[in-house]
């Protein structure tokens, strides 16, 4: 089974902290996606990456920045976090395009205050 | 980037009722995902579609994508408490990303 683990479940940040969440898959998988999940919002793609050392912004991108040195590991980085950025964060992989099935870790809820 | 809507936002059933989510959207999608999750977990695939028209029967859930591939809908029968969850529609538009829909948050009480 493919597994997409991420670092944190839980996360309490001030405003002004840089932040790093961690991602990491274990099937090989090409592409890795950062989403945020807002009630009433669905899923946003924050960035998405298609390879290693690859980024590509999606349609929120502003406040974060992305990480891919290695095929299995995709880190989503706040650079100044702000009450705003208050949400549950989604990574996921997929071994396709898009399209393809998804698989997703559990989320990281994160807090800043 | 194309709206997803889905319809109703939220829903609480008893337990042997039908309902059916909807998905909509102005644009045309080359498919369409529905995913599930559960409180404390990530989405999970239930099913995919891609033919306008085209209906899928997974158990006691059946999925249909428009005929014009710009909305579809889940119906479930028989409701159980394990369909509990928050149900999400994605739209791929052609190979480059997916859109995901506003959710539907479904409590089926027993």
């Amino acid at each position: 089974d493919v597994k997409v683990t991420q670092s944190s479940r839980y996360l309490v940040k001030r405003t002004g902290e840089k932040v790093f969440l961690e991602c990491v898959q274990d099937m090989d998988h090409e592409n890795m996606f950062w989403y945020r999940q807002d009630p009433g919002l669905g899923l946003r793609l924050i960035y998405f990456s298609y390879d290693v050392k690859m980024k590509e912004k999606g349609d929120i991108p502003e406040g974060y920045s992305v990480s891919r040195e290695k095929k299995e590991r995709f880190s989503l980085i706040l650079e100044s976090a702000s009450t705003n950025q208050t949400s549950m964060y989604l990574c996921a992989s997929s071994s396709g395009p898009p399209q393809d099935t998804q698989y997703f870790g559990p989320g990281t809820r994160l807090t800043v205050l | 980037t194309q709206l997803l809507e889905q319809s109703p936002q939220f829903l609480s059933i008893q337990e042997g009722e039908n309902l059916t989510v909807y998905c909509n959207s102005s644009s045309v999608f080359s498919s369409l995902q529905w995913y599930r999750q559960e409180p404390g977990e990530g989405p999970v695939l239930l099913v995919t579609v891609v033919t306008g028209g085209e209906v899928k029967k997974l158990k006691r859930l059946t999925f249909q994508f428009g005929d014009a591939r710009k909305d579809s809908s889940l119906h479930i029968t028989a409701a159980q408490p394990g369909d509990t969850g928050l149900y999400l529609c994605a739209g791929a538009e052609g190979y480059q990303k997916v859109t995901f829909g506003t959710g539907t948050k479904l409590q089926v009480i027993p």
